[in-house]
């Protein structure tokens, strides 16, 4: 079974330019969330989907971010314009169903994000 | 405020046991993960603790005090594979259940 795959693993661009990442969870998995490791920092939740529609976008830093699911299967995360403290790993994990009180999340590798 | 607590770095020898800690001071609890990450990897889970009391899965052991916001992973007989980062994660719960994070713990273990 393939797990949460994130493309691209890495992505170097310029302040002000646009960026998008994307995740493909865990095939059947309607919860995907997207968080963000900065360098020396602790991972920090951005968002989360149910199937196509957001559950909670409270972590998302502000309005340069926006993620898409459309059709509840892979997700993106779009950063238009890109500034420097968005630099860091971006991490998407996904998971099956909430109501299992052992409900855990499968994270992909990350993509590592440089804006310079 | 939510606050996870743990150390950043240890040393153990192969072979051996090590005990990572974790304190949390969180606003809602439902559960508190150990995950596992090699560099450049995934985090990949350990174990899931909701009531009091200990958890053993092989190797691994993980604990949790609710009283007192405590949790520990245990490593037993360490093998050099083990050196990782090893994240705590507290589930608030609520209709989101994001995960809150520590900052790692990095595991160097020494032949």
């Amino acid at each position: 079974e393939a797990g949460v795959t994130q493309f691209p693993s890495h992505s170097v661009i310029e302040k002000g330019q646009t960026v998008t990442l994307r995740c493909d969870p865990i095939s059947g998995h309607d919860n995907l969330y997207w968080y963000r490791r900065v360098m020396g920092k602790e991972i920090k939740f951005l968002l989360h989907f149910v199937k196509e529609s957001k559950q909670d976008e409270s972590g998302m830093p502000n309005n340069r971010f926006l993620a898409e699911r459309t059709g509840g299967t892979y997700s993106t995360l779009k950063v238009q314009p890109a500034e420097l403290e968005d630099s860091g790993v971006y991490f998407c994990a996904s998971s099956q169903d909430q109501s299992g009180k052992r409900e855990k999340l499968f994270f992909g590798s990350g993509t590592q994000l440089s804006v310079l | 405020g939510q606050n996870i607590d743990q150390p950043t770095e240890m040393t153990a020898t192969e072979g051996a046991i090590v005990q990572i800690n974790c304190t949390y001071q969180t606003s809602g609890f439902n559960g508190l993960f150990w995950y596992q990450q090699h560099a450049g990897e995934a985090p990949t889970f350990l174990s899931y603790n909701v009531l009091d009391g200990l958890e053993e899965k092989g190797r691994f052991s993980s604990f949790l005090s609710r009283s007192k916001g405590y949790s520990y992973l245990l490593l037993k007989e360490l093998q050099m594979k083990d050196s990782a980062s090893y994240l705590c994660a507290v589930r608030r719960g609520g209709a989101t259940n994001k995960l809150i994070f520590g900052t790692g713990t990095l595991l160097a273990v020494q032949p």
